[in-house]
């Protein structure tokens, strides 16, 4: 069965920083290129960032460019996202996705991330 | 990077068939046919229902369809049910490994 299972999010007060964690099992995580997506409370999807099967790759959504920095370690079937300078915008629940074949096939629960003093 | 349009609502009657459009431009819809249609229930992650355009995840039911024509995709859902009940959130691939999302459509069956 397929898993992915996000950590790290909660509370965090504007310019601070926070970094999510993502943990998957049940495929072959060093096939996949894996992404970030988030949802601002009663909005749509956004996506974040992915980062290629080797890690070699990463690309960002223009709004966290030189904010936000996904990165993984294959040895431990994990994907982060560190997030720097967070601001008020950046609340959401983010969820981890695998990312092959141009299509997103398997989701996490998500992690709820507040940007509020 | 502007999202995708999609009708913030579309309602239909049990059995009825319901069409959900996402509408974007000639650098994402438009130049690709990688459009996904994603699922999500109230607190729920979201779940693959159509990749490609029109194909479906095994176990998805044929009831769900996809199309495209020029820069906008639809999603078609036929026999309506209540379980069908959600919103919708369509995706496409817009060059250089980066994707964007649609706006999000809320389906209520009546």
């Amino acid at each position: 069965e397929v898993q992915l299972v996000e950590s790290g999010g909660g509370l965090v007060q504007p310019g601070g920083s926070l970094r999510l964690s993502c943990v998957a099992s049940g495929f072959s995580f060093n096939n996949y290129y894996m992404t970030w997506v988030r949802q601002a409370p009663e909005k749509g999807l956004e996506w974040v960032a992915n980062i290629k099967k080797d890690g070699s790759e990463k690309y960002y959504v223009d709004s966290v460019k030189g904010r936000f920095t996904i990165s993984r370690d294959n040895a431990k079937n994990s994907v982060y996202l560190q997030m720097n300078s967070l601001r008020a915008e950046d609340t959401a629940v983010y969820y981890c996705t695998t990312d092959r074949g141009y299509k997103c096939e398997y989701w996490g629960q998500g992690t709820l991330v507040t940007v509020s003093s | 990077q502007s999202a995708l349009t999609q009708p913030a609502s579309v309602s239909g009657s049990p059995g009825q068939s319901i069409t959900i459009s996402c509408t974007g431009t000639s650098s994402d819809v438009g130049s690709y046919n990688f459009v996904s249609w994603y699922q999500q229930h109230p607190g729920k992650a979201p779940k693959l229902m159509i990749y490609e355009g029109s194909k479906r995840p095994s176990g998805v039911s044929d009831r769900f369809s996809g199309s495209k024509s020029g820069n906008t995709a639809t999603l078609t859902i036929s026999g309506l049910q209540a379980e069908d009940e959600a919103d919708y959130h369509c995706c496409s691939y817009a060059g250089t490994s980066t994707y964007v999302f649609g706006t999000g459509t809320k389906v209520t069956v009546l």
